[in-house]
Order: C-alpha cells, then structure tokens, then sequence
C-alpha cells in the first residue's frame, strides 16, 4: 500500500521568511495530493492540493510542487506570518483508495 | 452547509464505562473516516465506510472498538469497556463521490477516560 514520509518533523522560521515542508510517496498510482494545515486544538483544514496532470499550484503565499518522476511533493510558504504556526500534513491518494497522510510537521513562526 | 458535526465536543468518563461518539458527515459525501489523534502515534485512521458499507477497520484497535452507520447521515464510534489508554481526540472526515477530493473534517471530540 501506500506510504508517505514527511520532513522535517519540526521547523522554526523567522517571520517574513519561507518555509518548506517535503513529502516523498512509495505509490506511483498516487494522483491526488492535498495538504492540511491544523492550528492548535482545532480540525485538520484543507488548504491546498494538487493533482497529479499538474506540477505547480499556487494560493497567495503558499504554492505546492509535485515531481511524479521521483515521487515527491513539497508546500512552500513564503512572507511566513505568526499565524502561519501550525501542524502541517500532506496526504496522498490513489484513485478510490484512502488518503494515507505522512507524520505531521510542527512549524513555528518566530517574530 | 454546517460541515462534519462531532458530538460530544469533550467527554470524561471512568475506565470501564461505555462511550459513545457521534457523527453527522456533509450532505451528499458519501465516504466517512473514524480518525484517532494522539501526541505519540498522531492521525490514525481507524476504520472507513463507504455508501454505508464498512470498507477497511484494519485501523481499529481491538475488540472493544466498534463503529456503525445506519444511514448516509450518521455514524457511531463505540468503546466498551473504556480505558485510559484510549484519551485522545476523535475526528470524523467525509468525502463526496469522486476520486480526487480531500476530506472534511468534524471538530473532534476530546476523550478523557480516567
């Protein structure tokens, strides 16, 4: 089955710089890629995704890349604001199948 | 729409006791998740239904988890007896028909079993 690994599992960055979060999937059926962001003591919250017909996608500050040919996928946050601080998951699917979500990453914002 | 609905928002009860979670997915998703989210082992997938019909509780942990769905509207989590070691937040997700949409999820109920 599928297998997603995400690093770093914490990062800390100052304010106004970027920040990167990576994730690698073993399925290369996998086409559908969303990322979740999750404030503390809240849901886990859609906030980007990314099919696999595409390589680039972008929403204001944040944008997700996909390379298929190594089977990874990264979210990029640029001009980083406090309220960016958050636990971050990316998910992959393969057609019908369950999202398989990789170990979360803890991102700080540091002002 | 108002979203996944959880309840109860937060539980405390005492070991041994039966606990009951509830869930009211979006109208229209017809795939429902049963997640569990703790510090050590983070999300875990416990079971999933689709179109009412159980698909995969290869997630659930043992014999004293049970989940159901009646209908398209409503779901049940039931731990009986509880133990401690079952405090943790309890998502329910849900996702429409198709193969490339995310999934929503509920608030959460926040289970202490003490």
């Amino acid at each position: 089955g599928e297998n997603v690994e995400q690093h770093p599992s914490t990062l800390s960055v100052q304010e106004g710089d970027s920040a990167v979060i990576k994730c690698t999937y073993s399925d290369s059926a996998s086409n559908y890629f969303p990322w979740y962001k999750q404030e503390l003591g809240k849901r886990p919250q859609l906030i980007i995704d990314i099919r696999s017909n595409v390589g680039e996608k972008k929403d204001q500050r944040i944008a997700v890349t996909l390379n298929k040919t190594a089977k990874h996928f990264s979210l990029h946050i640029t001009e980083t604001q406090p309220e960016d601080s958050a636990v971050y998951f990316c998910a992959a699917k393969s057609g019908a199948q369950k999202l398989v979500f990789g170990q979360g990453t803890r991102l700080t914002i540091n002002p | 729409d108002a979203g996944v609905i959880q309840s109860p928002r937060h539980e405390v009860t005492e070991m041994g006791q039966e606990v009951t979670l509830r869930c009211k997915p979006i109208s229209g998703h017809n795939s429902l998740f049963w997640y569990r989210q703790t510090m050590m082992r983070g999300l875990e997938l416990l079971i999933y239904f689709n179109n009412n019909v159980p698909i995969d509780d290869s997630g659930m942990p043992e014999d004293r988890f049970s989940a159901k769905m009646p209908n398209a509207s409503f779901s049940t989590l039931k731990i009986q007896p509880s133990e401690p070691r079952d405090s943790a937040v309890y998502f329910c997700a849900s996702s429409p028909p198709g193969h490339n949409y995310g999934y929503t999820f509920g608030s959460g109920t926040r289970l202490t079993v003490v």
